[in-house]
């Protein structure tokens, strides 16, 4: 599709275990940005990349967080030893450029038990 | 206080009605403004986009920007049951950034 595609669409996980999200963007995109939506709240910025580089990872709620876009297309956020307010749904956007409007995945719905 | 605040709602109308949708914000600083649409499990939808003030119309959508009051608006016309979802406010381009800042978003409900 053209869209941008995020992978697992739901994944359960016991507290402690780690768990790896992916992001596929829309082709050509060069930025791409991670998300985390609460129940009932907007999403709240985690990380951005511009093609490769990691520009901006202010919005990690701590190192157990760690993102990565090795070559620039697809990418994966991974969380190490997960707790229970890591529940959320993970959003993944892309775009062309500085300015331009964001596109959105359909998002992980993350639950640790 | 946040610095874009959204009435959650739930907003109930009837099908047919124009829904009137509204985002205050604290940054004069934001240029970008946008509106999502979000059904439930799904991602957000891109609906508006706008640079600076004005308005902007969109076949049954039109988005309006004041920034003297900071204030932006989604109005939808003639709305039909298949309008119900979360409607989210962002904004962006403050100090040189273009990562957007969202609302909580407003639940909407058109019922038949």
């Amino acid at each position: 599709g053209a869209g941008v595609s995020q992978s697992p669409r739901y994944k359960v996980a016991k507290r402690g275990q780690d768990v790896a999200l992916r992001c596929d963007p829309i082709s050509g995109h060069v930025s791409l940005f991670w998300y985390q939506q609460a129940l009932g709240q907007g999403p709240e910025f985690l990380t951005y990349f511009q093609n490769e580089a990691q520009l901006d990872k202010s919005g990690l709620p701590s190192d157990r967080f760690f993102a990565e876009r090795p070559e620039g297309s697809v990418s994966t956020l991974k969380i190490q030893r997960t707790q229970q307010e890591d529940s959320a749904v993970y959003l993944c956007a892309s775009n062309q450029g500085q300015g331009q409007p964001q596109h959105f995945g359909d998002g992980t719905r993350l639950s640790i038990l | 206080q946040k610095e874009v605040e959204q009435d959650p709602g739930p907003l109930s109308v009837p099908e047919g009605a124009i829904v009137s949708l509204n985002c205050t914000y604290s940054n004069s600083a934001f240029q970008y403004f946008m509106w999502y649409r979000q059904y439930s499990r799904k991602g957000p939808e891109l609906l508006m986009y706008t640079y600076s003030s004005g308005n902007k119309e969109d076949g049954r959508f039109t988005a309006q920007v004041d920034k003297s009051s900071k204030y932006i608006s989604l109005f939808i016309r003639d709305s039909q049951p298949s309008d119900s979802a979360t409607y989210l406010c962002a904004m962006s381009g403050a100090g040189g950034s273009y990562i957007p800042t969202f609302g909580r978003g407003t639940s909407l409900i058109v019922h038949p």
